[in-house]
């Protein structure tokens, strides 16, 4: 089953506007990663934050995690068309012992020039 | 450039016959995954191997069988038990098995039934 589920599903924008996208999951987990994937091309990593961050930058993107809520959102600032893509969270689950990780359906972002 | 090869790029399969997709990474990584898409779906994992001559099933392992006879290669045959193979398949790789390390992806095999 899958663990993240991501929210919006689709989110479209103008190009210099924020995107926010969220991860919600169900279980105890580790560590929780973001990735991106351009239409027809594997993933990306983009960043990883741990269970005991609470917010993680890198570059334009910006990482929360809430474990109280299980949840974690990626926000990008002053977005570009170049941005347009699919974007995934993963987790790794205290279930499987940090093996492996656990993929959520994605938000597809649209950033209109 | 280090990274994560797979091939083909595109595969057709007839009823009945077994397909092999190949991944082959040269970043000296331990660990090897496999993951099917679906469209407008996340991942799902296959198989995975954490070492060389070493595999574990996923979560959707039926249908499908790997070997990792070399650290560099990790091959995905789709069977002929597998009756839905049609799907992007998406081989990656990570230094070791662990969650606090990224996964690096090849660009995908995108399989259809002829």
């Amino acid at each position: 089953s899958q663990q993240g589920e991501e929210d919006p599903q689709a989110l479209s924008i103008q190009e210099g506007e924020n995107a926010t996208m969220n991860c919600s999951y169900k279980t105890s987990i580790n560590n929780l990663q973001w990735y991106r994937q351009n239409s027809g091309r594997g993933l990306v990593h983009l960043i990883l934050i741990r269970s005991n961050e609470r917010e993680k930058h890198s570059g334009r993107l910006r990482v929360t995690l809430d474990t109280s809520k299980k949840s974690s959102s990626l926000l990008i600032t002053a977005s570009r068309a170049a941005d347009t893509a699919s974007y995934f969270c993963a987790t790794d689950g205290v279930e499987t012992s940090g093996s492996r990780l656990t993929f959520g359906e994605g938000t597809q972002l649209t950033v209109n020039p | 450039d280090g990274g994560i090869t797979q091939s083909p790029k595109y595969l057709f399969r007839k009823e009945g016959q077994n397909v092999t997709l190949s991944c082959e990474q040269n970043l000296n990584h331990d660990a090897m995954y496999w993951y099917r898409q679906d469209p407008g779906q996340g991942l799902r994992l296959i198989y995975y191997s954490q070492i060389v001559n070493d595999f574990q099933k996923g979560d959707i392992a039926e249908g499908y069988s790997v070997s990792r006879e070399k650290k560099e290669s990790f091959p995905l045959t789709v069977t002929s038990a597998q009756k839905n193979p049609t799907a992007f398949y998406l081989c990656a790789s990570s230094m070791q098995a662990r969650g606090n390390q990224p996964q690096h992806f090849g660009d995908g095999t995108r399989l259809s039934i002829l």
